[in-house]
């Protein structure tokens, strides 16, 4: 079965610390895994996808196909790194079709 | 660029009446785009994938009667909630899938927030 799970609903942090946003999936094949962020009424937004290998605002993310996880990480969380994050996966194929984690919402204190 | 708009932002409707949800991809076109639906508090959920000019799939459990799909053009989905219930109630969130460069990229809507009293 495709599954998506992040473990976490809430992650607080104080502004400076380290981040780390859990997830893991189940897919059979290839799968691409992704990062969105949603601010505060905003739309979701793509914030780096595993293929890329970039580092977007500081976060960064292995695909660590052995562990079957995605985890987000950056070293010095940000007030405004304060945001709902979901994990998602789409096929090999990509067709834009995504599943998604339960997402995890991240506050930054100050 | 690549930007997907949806209308209305919010409705209120009475219960056993249809409401119809557009998804329009503004700057770029959409063969495929995406319908999902956000409780409260909770993830993503796919409702259906509608590609333009044919049926749409839709996910395990959806009842395609209840929510009607259209993709009538490449640059706009409807969803159409037919007799709705105060179960119905949700966020409503559509994306569509375009090429950013060489890659596949779904882009998503601001959501409607769909409330039947």
């Amino acid at each position: 079965a495709q599954r998506v799970t992040q473990p976490e609903k809430l992650l607080s942090v104080f502004k400076g610390a380290p981040v780390e946003l859990k997830c893991n999936y189940s897919y059979s094949g290839s799968p691409e895994l992704f990062w969105y962020v949603q601010y505060s009424r905003q739309r979701l937004q793509l914030l780096l996808r595993h293929i890329s290998r970039e580092s977007i605002k500081g976060f960064t993310a292995d695909l660590n196909k052995g562990e079957t996880s995605f985890h987000l990480k950056k070293p010095f969380a940000q007030e405004e790194d304060s945001a709902m994050y979901y994990c998602a996966l789409s096929g090999s194929s990509n067709t834009g079709k995504l599943i998604f984690g339960q997402g995890t919402t991240l506050q930054v204190k100050p | 660029g690549a930007v997907v708009s949806q209308h209305p932002s919010w409705v209120i409707c009475k219960s056993g009446t249809s409401v119809k949800i557009e998804c329009r991809s503004l700057d770029f076109q959409a063969t495929t785009m995406f319908w999902y639906r956000q409780f409260p508090k909770q993830s993503l959920m796919l409702m259906a994938t509608s590609n333009e000019g044919s049926k749409a799939t839709y996910e395990q459990g959806v009842e395609k009667d209840k929510f009607l799909i259209n993709h009538a053009s490449l640059t706009l989905s409807t969803l159409t909630v037919t007799s709705a219930h105060p179960e119905d109630s949700s966020f409503y969130i559509c994306s569509a899938s375009g090429a950013r460069g060489f890659r596949t990229e779904a882009f998503f809507g601001q959501g409607t927030r769909l409330t039947v009293v």
